[in-house]
């Protein structure tokens, strides 16, 4: 089954514990992407991927960090964790530009 | 960078009644606009999406138009069903590119009642 695995789904943590949320997408696609929701603000864009050893940032990257080593699997990496970084965040890979993103089932995140 | 704005942030119908949910893009060189649909816990999906050579696109119930002049995009949902009740955001993108960068809207709470 096509899909964008990430893990883990709910997470609590406490601030300035280095965590780590994996992503891993079966489709064999070339962009990558990490959006957080909060409510009122939609889904804001944290970092992108087009390719392997290529990653941008997005709209709120700060105190976020990604990385690109193999296609499939784009984690999220979070060094020092702040309780404003709590939030749910999504995955989401495209094949190619002209299709929207497949999410994943997204990571509940909450930093004390 | 692009800026995405949706309205209603919150739309009750009644089951069988037409929603129409509006919104706006600033970027003019933006060229492809998809809508998703959230359900309450779920992760966002791909409900239907239109280019900005396409001026209107239908999938069933749902319909999607485009005013690039205006720089605005609709979602229209005829014959309201309770399970269409979800959250709904737009988006925008410029294809041409080289980045994948999405731009979503605030999202839009549809509840239909029986």
């Amino acid at each position: 089954e096509a899909q964008v695995t990430q893990n883990p789904r709910y997470l609590i943590t406490v601030t300035g514990k280095k965590l780590t949320v994996t992503c891993s997408q079966n489709m064999n696609h070339e962009y990558m992407s990490w959006y957080r929701q909060d409510p009122g603000l939609g889904l804001r864009q944290i970092y992108y991927s087009m390719n392997v050893e290529v990653t941008d940032k997005g709209d709120v990257p700060e105190g976020y960090k990604v990385s690109r080593k193999e296609k499939r699997n784009f984690p999220l990496i979070l060094e020092s964790p702040s309780p404003n970084q709590t939030s749910l965040y999504f995955c989401a890979s495209s094949s190619t530009r002209g299709h929207g993103y497949t999410f994943g089932s997204g990571t509940r995140l909450t930093v004390v | 960078g692009e800026n995405v704005e949706q309205h209603p942030s919150t739309l009750s119908v009644q089951e069988g009644d037409s929603a129409v949910i509006k919104c706006t893009y600033s970027d003019s060189a933006s060229n492809y606009f998809p809508w998703y649909k959230q359900e309450l816990g779920k992760r966002p999906q791909l409900i239907i999406d239109i280019r900005s050579n396409v001026g209107e696109k239908k999938d069933q119930r749902i319909a999607v138009t485009l005013n690039k002049t205006a720089k605005h995009f609709s979602l229209h949902i005829t014959e309201t069903q309770p399970e269409d009740s979800a959250v709904y955001f737009c988006a925008a993108r410029d294809l041409n590119t080289g980045f994948q960068k999405l731009v979503f809207g605030t999202g839009t709470r549809l509840l239909v009642s029986p």
